[in-house]
């Protein structure tokens, strides 16, 4: 099944601190595609990036930016100057390819807390 | 353009009762998915439709739960009889054509099961 870890479950940043989120995820596959979602307390999931596996350029829109690593696996989140409204559980979503209808088993997600 | 619809988005029911999620999707997507999203845990991919077709629903408890998505457009999700673990929020999502695109959820039914 493809998976992803996220270390971890709860961080608390005071407002205006930048602040990464760390995913690492498994796959046998060599074509696939990563997702952010976050889901603040409202409870509705929101997309936040799509990102090809052939693809390992960082991203960045706004104060969100994305460091995909290939090597290691990994597909961090940083939130620059973070606010109050970041505030939600975010999820890397387990990877997606074309081929392959493996179980999608989502983690517990990273819990942040953006404190005034 | 309109996002994913979902009703009800809450219900309170006793077990043994049963129950039934509708979720219409985004105009023009192919791929629906349900999930179950337990507090605390992330969202747990219950079936996956592409058009009227089933891809995915190794994680549906059949005893209990089915789905259908007839003509390729809305979609129930049915729990009968309800457990009380079935308390949870339930996701429906659409992407354009397979889970390689963007998933776009909608607000979720949340349900109680006393």
């Amino acid at each position: 099944a493809q998976k992803v870890t996220q270390a971890q479950t709860e961080i608390s940043v005071v407002e205006k601190e930048d602040v990464t989120l760390d995913c690492v995820y498994e796959t046998r596959d060599t074509t696939y595609y990563l997702f952010w979602y976050k889901q603040p307390p409202s409870g509705e999931l929101v997309f936040l990036i799509r990102r090809n596996s052939f693809d390992e350029q960082n991203e960045i829109s706004g104060r969100y930016s994305w460091n995909f690593q290939k090597s290691t696996s990994s597909f961090n989140f940083t939130i620059t100057a973070s606010q109050v409204v970041d505030s939600a559980v975010y999820f890397c979503a387990p990877p997606s390819t074309k081929t392959s209808y493996d179980k999608v088993i989502f983690g517990p997600g990273t819990s942040l807390s953006v404190i005034p | 353009e309109a996002g994913v619809a979902q009703s009800p988005r809450y219900k309170i029911i006793e077990k043994r009762q049963s129950v039934a999620f509708w979720c219409n999707p985004i105009s023009g997507h192919a791929t629906l998915y349900w999930y179950q999203q337990i507090l605390g845990q992330g969202p747990k991919l219950l079936i996956q439709f592409q058009n009227n077709g089933v891809v995915d629903d190794s994680q549906l408890p059949k005893d209990r739960f089915s789905a259908e998505r007839l003509k390729g457009v809305d979609s129930t999700l049915k729990i009968q009889p309800a457990k009380l673990e079935d308390s949870a929020v339930y996701l429906c999502a659409s992407s354009q054509w397979d889970s390689t695109d963007t998933q776009y959820f909608g607000p979720g039914t949340r349900l109680t099961v006393l």
